[in-house]
């Protein structure tokens, strides 16, 4: 069975300061993977998706950047941090073309000081 | 930008009472998905309704969609306490590579 992992689950960050959010996919290949962003009581802003290796698409032009180095890890980083960049973030994959069921992970709670 | 727009925003019941969530998007799509998301964790699909369906039932769930309307809805029966989540309702119209999520219902079942 396919499962996600994100990590960390929480992770409290000055303003500034860098990112490094991880999210690795077991029991599928090459899965189309989405990193998105809840703000509070809000819905999913898609940040980026990327449908193989070192293809990444960005929705929303931000200080943020996406990576994926092998197949079923793909990886979210800042240089500098903002305060604005608090939240929820969740890491999906889905099958690819066909099957548009995405399944996410836990979540990982950003709140920059 | 987002496509589905949920309403209400939040909604509170009675256990054992049907809930009704509305969604209603501004483009044509390929599907219709909505999703369950409990406080503080991950999304879970619920079901997928395709552009050439009008009704769907999984278990207590049943989703309706109008794409004349430009509109779909979630109706839970029998709701449970367990019930108590946030609902978003979300929309491809890409061909499979990106789904654009509604703000979401909150949904309150009171025991």
């Amino acid at each position: 069975s396919q499962t996600i992992h994100q990590w960390p689950a929480t992770l409290v960050q000055p303003v500034g300061s860098p990112l490094s959010l991880e999210c690795t996919v077991e029991g599928t290949s090459n899965p189309n993977l989405y990193w998105y962003r809840q703000a509070a009581g809000r819905g999913l802003q898609l940040l980026f998706y990327s449908v193989g290796i070192g293809q990444i698409s960005s929705e929303v032009p931000q200080n943020l950047s996406a990576s994926r180095p092998q197949d079923r890890q793909f990886i979210l980083s800042s240089k500098k941090l903002l305060l604005s960049d608090s939240g929820f973030y969740l890491c999906a994959w889905s099958t690819g073309t066909g099957s548009y069921e995405q399944y996410f992970g836990p979540g990982t709670r950003l709140t920059v000081t | 930008s987002q496509q589905g727009e949920e309403d209400p925003q939040a909604l509170s019941i009675q256990e054992g009472e049907n809930a009704t969530m509305n969604c209603s998007y501004k483009t044509s799509i390929n599907n219709l998905q909505w999703y369950r998301q409990n406080s503080g964790r991950g999304l879970v699909h619920l079901i997928l309704i395709r552009s050439n369906e009008r009704e769907k039932h999984s278990g207590r769930l049943r989703v309706t969609l109008d794409t004349s309307k430009k509109s779909s809805s979630l109706l839970i029966t029998a709701s449970r306490a367990a019930d108590t989540a946030s609902y978003f309702c979300a929309t491809d119209n890409t061909g499979g590579f990106k789904t654009i999520f509604g703000a979401g219902t909150r949904l309150f079942v009171k025991a």
